[in-house]
C-alpha cells in the first residue's frame, strides 16, 4: 500500500508555543488529507479535511485559528498547534487519500505525532 | 444523525474464531472499511466492503448486508498479534469517513 510519513513522531513542548506537524505521501499523490486527534482509549476524532490548494474544513467544535493546517501541495500537508497547553496533548494523525471519479480509495494513514504539552 | 455501533471490547482465546459486529446508519453509503490499531500506532488498512456479502483475505474475513446496515469482521485462527483495536468505519455520500469507537479485542493464551 501507498506510505504516508509523518514527523515528528512524538514531540515534548512547553505551554504556549507552537508546534508543526508535517505529513507526507511519499508515493503517491493526495488530493486530500485529514488530520485526526486521538486521545486514549478513544476513537479517532476528524479535526479538519484539506485539499490541496484550498482552505481546509474544520470539524465542529474545532478551533482554525489554533489548529492551522497548510496543504501546499499533493505530497504534503501541515498541522500547526499554536499556543499549546495541556489539554492540546494527544495523538495527532493524520491519512491521505486520492479520490479519482468513479473509484473509492482506502484512506492511508501516517505513524502518527504524539504531542506532549508541559 | 450518523452513527455507527461496535462492541467496546471482546475477548477469545489463542486459535479460536471471534466475529466483531459494526451496526451503522449514515447519510449515504460509499462502502464500508475495517482497519485494524495497535496501541499507540495509527490504524492500518484491513478491508473494504461496498456490496452485499463476504470478502475474505487469508485470516480475516468481512461481510456487509447494506439493507440492515451490518457488517462483521470475522478473525480465524487467532494470534497473540491480533489483540488490537478494530475500526469500523463508513464512508458516506460526501465521500467522508464516518468512524466507530472501535473494538477492543483481547486475545488469551
Amino acid at each position: 500500500g501507498a506510505v504516508v510519513s509523518q514527523h515528528p513522531s512524538w514531540v515534548i513542548c512547553k505551554s504556549g508555543t507552537s508546534v508543526k506537524i508535517e505529513c507526507r505521501s511519499l508515493d503517491f499523490q493526495a488530493t486530500t488529507m485529514f488530520w485526526y486527534r486521538q486521545f486514549p482509549k478513544q476513537s479517532l476524532m476528524l479535526m479538519a479535511t484539506s485539499n490541496e490548494g484550498s482552505k481546509a474544513t474544520y470539524e465542529q467544535g474545532v478551533e482554525k485559528d489554533k489548529f492551522l493546517i497548510n496543504h501546499a501541495s499533493l505530497t504534503l500537508s501541515t498541522l500547526t498547534v499554536t499556543s499549546a497547553h495541556p489539554e492540546d496533548s494527544s495523538f495527532y494523525i493524520c491519512s491521505a487519500r486520492t479520490l479519482l471519479a468513479g473509484e473509492i480509495s482506502e484512506q492511508f494513514f501516517g505513524p502518527g505525532t504524539r504531542l506532549t504539552v508541559l | 444523525g450518523q452513527n455507527i455501533d461496535q462492541p467496546t471490547e471482546m475477548t477469545a482465546t489463542e486459535g479460536a474464531i471471534v466475529q466483531i459486529n459494526c451496526t451503522y446508519q449514515t447519510s449515504g453509503f460509499n462502502g464500508l472499511f475495517w482497519y485494524q490499531q495497535h496501541a499507540g500506532e495509527a490504524p492500518t488498512f484491513l478491508s473494504y466492503n461496498v456490496l452485499d456479502g463476504l470478502e475474505e483475505k487469508g485470516r480475516f474475513s468481512s461481510f456487509l448486508s447494506r439493507s440492515k446496515g451490518y457488517s462483521y469482521l470475522l478473525l480465524k485462527e487467532l494470534q497473540m498479534k491480533d489483540s488490537a483495536s478494530y475500526l469500523c468505519a463508513v464512508m458516506d455520500s460526501n465521500y467522508q469517513l464516518i468512524w466507530g469507537a472501535g473494538t477492543k479485542l483481547i486475545i488469551k493464551p
